[in-house]
């Protein structure tokens, strides 16, 4: 199976300020038709999951432009242009090219 | 709006089996693949299994391949998973979901002797 991983794990931020979080595939995710299945999602503390980004850079609907995904083959990257407090939580990418699908192990979001 | 409600959840002993549904609403449910998808406690997610719309395939996480079974019922826009052989590591909480239309707030498994 595709392994997920992410960096950092743990990001401490500033309101206002940007934060990037990288996402790193074992294998390219790129098939065969040339689409990359790489998607976002955020949990809130006692919340369920929610789509963000799909297709490494396509936001879901209501997703503020502030959240910006980017990246290609097997490196991707997850943008937030100013972090607002609603934006703490964990960051999950995910993969949806191989099956079986699989998440990376998350990036807790944090205030300073 | 979309409506995805978990249900069928327990405790339940090692080696036991239980039937997770979750009822749909507010998406075109007949023409939609759809996901079930676990937490354990306080870890992170984990996928675990996919139905196609018409149910003519299905994949499965490597650690449930062979226990879990997904199926579907369109005329009542339901979703199942049947657990079997059910082990202390699948302790988790279940969500269905369709991704990017949305999820349901879960349903907890709890597997222990």
């Amino acid at each position: 199976e595709v392994v997920m991983t992410q960096s950092p794990l743990s990001l401490p931020v500033t309101l206002g300020q940007p934060a990037s979080i990288s996402c790193r595939s074992s294998q390219s995710l790129v098939v065969s038709d040339g689409t990359t299945f790489l998607s976002w999602f955020h949990q809130r503390p006692g919340q369920s999951p929610r789509r963000l980004i799909y297709k490494i850079s396509n936001r879901d609907f209501g997703v503020p432009d502030r959240f910006s995904g980017s990246g290609s083959g097997s490196i991707f990257t997850l943008k937030i242009s100013r972090v607002e407090a609603e934006d703490v939580g964990i960051y999950y990418c995910m993969q949806g090219s191989h099956w079986p699908f699989t998440f990376g192990p998350g990036t807790r979001v944090d205030i300073k | 709006q979309v409506q995805l409600v978990e249900s069928g959840g327990g405790v339940v002993r090692p080696g036991g089996s239980l039937r997770l549904s979750c009822v749909a609403s507010g998406f075109a449910f007949t023409t939609s693949g759809m996901h079930w998808v676990r937490q354990a406690p306080g870890k992170g997610l984990e996928w675990v299994a996919f139905i196609r719309h018409d149910g003519s395939s299905k994949f499965y996480a490597d650690s449930v391949n062979g226990r879990f079974s997904i199926s579907r019922d369109n005329s009542k826009n339901t979703v199942y998973l049947q657990m079997n052989s059910l082990k202390i590591e699948d302790t988790s909480l279940y969500y269905c979901t369709k991704f990017g239309a949305g999820w349901g707030k879960g349903t907890m498994v709890t597997v222990t002797s």
